[in-house]
């Protein structure tokens, strides 16, 4: 079993959507980032998060650290929102990054 | 500011060519690794590095070698070419190593290798 597991691994919206994809992980973690990669692109810093919440612009990420599970939302979706979105956790034993498999996100106009 | 500069952005190999993916940063982080991302599976760590002239293995280091003589450059090497490295390949670097709470993850374009 994966140590970090992504729901779904692909998504298609229409345009205007409120989208949610969730991220659950079975380590001790001291963070989770959740990334963003564009098509062809680098991949993006999104978030960091520890604790409760944090919002940028028209996406919202949320951790509960008690039950290992994270999720991002986006609000108001538009196709330039499409790309793959990976949760990513900063393990504490060993000191190492695990990643998700990654969420293919299309946002149709 | 330029973050992380990877390059090339594509390559192809003949199985058996060597060559070398650049990877530098200006933002004076002590860690640095390579990745490696295949379908269907998240990134995988080939190597890493704490620091300059300290380097380790991650999960897939078969087939790569890596220095780090400065700070701020960390070069991957593809020794012998397999078709089996076919992928496309991250630089990422992060003020302190992974476990310790980073508020941010850097990384590179991207290089996508393909070995004939």
């Amino acid at each position: 079993k994966n140590e970090v597991e992504q729901s779904p691994q692909n998504l298609t919206a229409q345009e205007g959507e409120f989208i949610t994809i969730n991220c659950s992980y079975s380590v001790g973690i001291s963070a989770l980032h959740w990334l963003q990669q564009h098509p062809g692109g680098g991949i993006v810093s999104l978030f960091m998060l520890s604790s409760g919440k944090k919002k940028h612009g028209r996406l919202i990420a949320t951790i509960n650290i008690q039950e290992k599970h994270s999720s991002l939302h986006i609000t108001a979706s538009h196709p330039r929102d499409s790309a793959v979105y990976i949760c990513a956790v900063e393990v504490t034993s060993g000191s190492r990054l695990t990643f998700g498999e990654g969420t293919q996100l299309t946002v149709n106009p | 500011n330029a973050g992380v500069t990877q390059t090339p952005k594509f390559q192809v190999l003949k199985t058996g060519q060597s060559m070398t993916l650049q990877c530098a940063q200006d933002m004076n982080h002590e860690y640095m690794s390579w990745y490696r991302q295949d379908p269907g599976m998240g990134l995988r760590l080939i190597h890493y590095s704490v620091g300059a002239g300290i380097t380790d293995q991650g999960e897939v280091p078969n087939g790569y070698n890596v220095s780090r003589s400065t700070t701020e450059d960390f070069p991957l090497r593809l020794l012998s070419a397999a078709p089996s490295q076919t992928s496309v390949y991250f630089c990422a670097s992060s003020y302190s190593p992974p476990g310790h709470h980073n508020e941010k993850l850097f990384f590179g374009s991207g290089t996508q290798l393909s070995v004939l």
